[in-house]
């Protein structure tokens, strides 16, 4: 089975300033890596996803994410946050044959 | 509009009570899924349905039971709600391969006293 461990529970940042929320995940297999954002009172939406090739992937609103296989890990991050980044984000692992599995999520809490 | 569409959002019952909350997807997605969400635990998923007909458990399917007898609906079901079923529930849709992501309906805040 796969499972994701988002490092940092809570990440407070001044807006303006860059950002990086920590994902490792643990396989033994091919994994899909996804990160979704929740805002406030609101389901979750699909940021962005790695499915092979290029380990650098960009999503919507700034964020990219880099897939690193030998540290197992899959970071986003965002160079300048807004306060209207404020959310909860999930890293999220799925593979051939098994469900998704999402992390207990990140905190981002973007303050003036 | 390309949707998720969950009823109600909010709930308030009581012990034993049976309830049905609904979802609908417009995207003709073949997979749907529903999660619970609760404080420090993430999103754990309940049940999942490939397609029609075709449902299989998630992590924490005691206490639910799910249908698929139509492509767009997959209503959640809990014939006997207990407090620890308070939680707020997500429904999900996506095309139908690992690979794909998935859209999430509003959620439904329940509460069962």
């Amino acid at each position: 089975a796969q499972s994701v461990t988002q490092l940092d529970s809570q990440v407070p940042v001044f807006e303006e300033a860059p950002v990086e929320l920590r994902c490792n995940y643990s396989s033994s297999v091919s994994v899909y890596l996804f990160w979704y954002v929740q805002y406030p009172n609101q389901g979750l939406q699909f940021l962005l996803k790695y499915l092979s090739g290029s380990t650098l992937v960009k999503g919507i609103n700034g964020f990219e994410a880099e897939f690193n296989k030998s540290q197992t890990s899959f970071h986003l991050r965002k160079p300048s946050v807004h306060i209207s980044d404020t959310a909860e984000e999930f890293c999220a692992v799925s593979a051939r044959g098994y469900a998704l599995n999402f992390g207990k999520g990140t905190s981002l809490l973007v303050t003036p | 509009e390309a949707q998720v569409t969950q009823n109600p959002r909010y709930l308030i019952t009581v012990t034993g009570k049976k309830l049905t909350v609904t979802c609908s997807q417009n995207m003709n997605h073949e997979y749907m899924s529903w999660y619970r969400q609760d404080p420090g635990l993430g999103l754990r998923q309940i049940y999942y349905s490939m397609n029609v007909e075709v449902t299989d458990k998630g992590d924490v399917p005691e206490g639910y039971k799910v249908s698929r007898k139509e492509k767009r609906n997959f209503p959640l079901i809990l014939e006997s709600p207990s407090p620890n079923q308070t939680s707020l529930y997500f429904c999900a849709s996506s095309l139908g391969v690992m690979s794909d992501e998935q859209f999430f309906g509003p959620g439904t805040r329940l509460t069962v006293l």
